[in-house]
């Protein structure tokens, strides 16, 4: 039975670059990873998706290594505002299942 | 453009009342999800839907019904109401399976 494990929290300070990392096994080379962000009171916001090596968009980078056992979201020079819940999903799109991880709530401090 | 909208946005209920939660996307979305979300918790799949007129069930699906009677609109209802149901619930659309995922606001319910 797939599972994903993130941190339940993490700590950095603006203009740092911050790395989450999300564990899961039994996932299947096409099967995609996905990073969501989650304010207060608000549902969760896509933030990048990709299903190897590495995916890079205006807001963060994704990597996967070769053994797909893990997969890191990469939020270069964090601000303020990025304090929020962040998600992984692994979706096994063979078997139409969705594993969300348990969220990181990441605190920015000035 | 209003993506995925979703009312009421609070209900609070007696124990044994039921209740419908709407879901609206106007984006032609063939998937739609619904989500429940726990204080501290992530997000636990209820049902889902892979087309109009199909529902299937997620991973906590019981003491929950869905309908599907149109592409745009997916319904959740609660026949029954439980404290254990008292949740912030959210509803979600895709293109397919995979694909990003559009959430709505949510909907806080209380169940006294």
């Amino acid at each position: 039975l797939a599972k994903t494990t993130q941190p339940i929290s993490m700590d950095s300070y603006e203009g740092q670059e911050v790395n989450i990392t999300c564990s899961h096994n039994n996932i299947a080379t096409n099967d995609y990873i996905t990073w969501y962000q989650q304010f207060p009171s608000q549902g969760p916001r896509f933030i990048i998706q990709g299903y190897k090596t590495k995916v890079t968009n205006e807001v963060a980078s994704l990597f996967i290594p070769a053994d797909r056992k893990s997969s890191t979201l990469s939020l270069p020079r964090v601000s303020l505002s990025d304090t929020a819940v962040y998600y992984c999903l692994v979706d096994l799109g063979s078997n139409y299942q969705l594993i969300w991880g348990a969220g990181t709530k990441l605190i920015i401090k000035p | 453009n209003a993506g995925v909208t979703q009312t009421p946005k609070f209900r609070v209920l007696k124990t044994g009342q039921s209740m419908t939660l709407l879901c609206a996307q106007d984006m032609n979305h063939e998937y739609m999800y619904w989500y429940r979300q726990d204080p501290g918790m992530g997000l636990r799949l209820i049902h889902y839907s892979v087309g109009e007129g199909t529902t299937a069930k997620g991973e906590v699906p019981d003491g929950y019904n869905v309908s599907r009677l149109k592409k745009q609109n997916f319904l959740l209802g609660l026949e029954s109401a439980a404290p254990s149901q008292t949740s912030v619930y959210f509803c979600a659309s895709s293109y397919v399976v995979g694909d990003i995922q559009y959430f709505g606001a949510g909907t806080r319910l209380s169940v006294l």
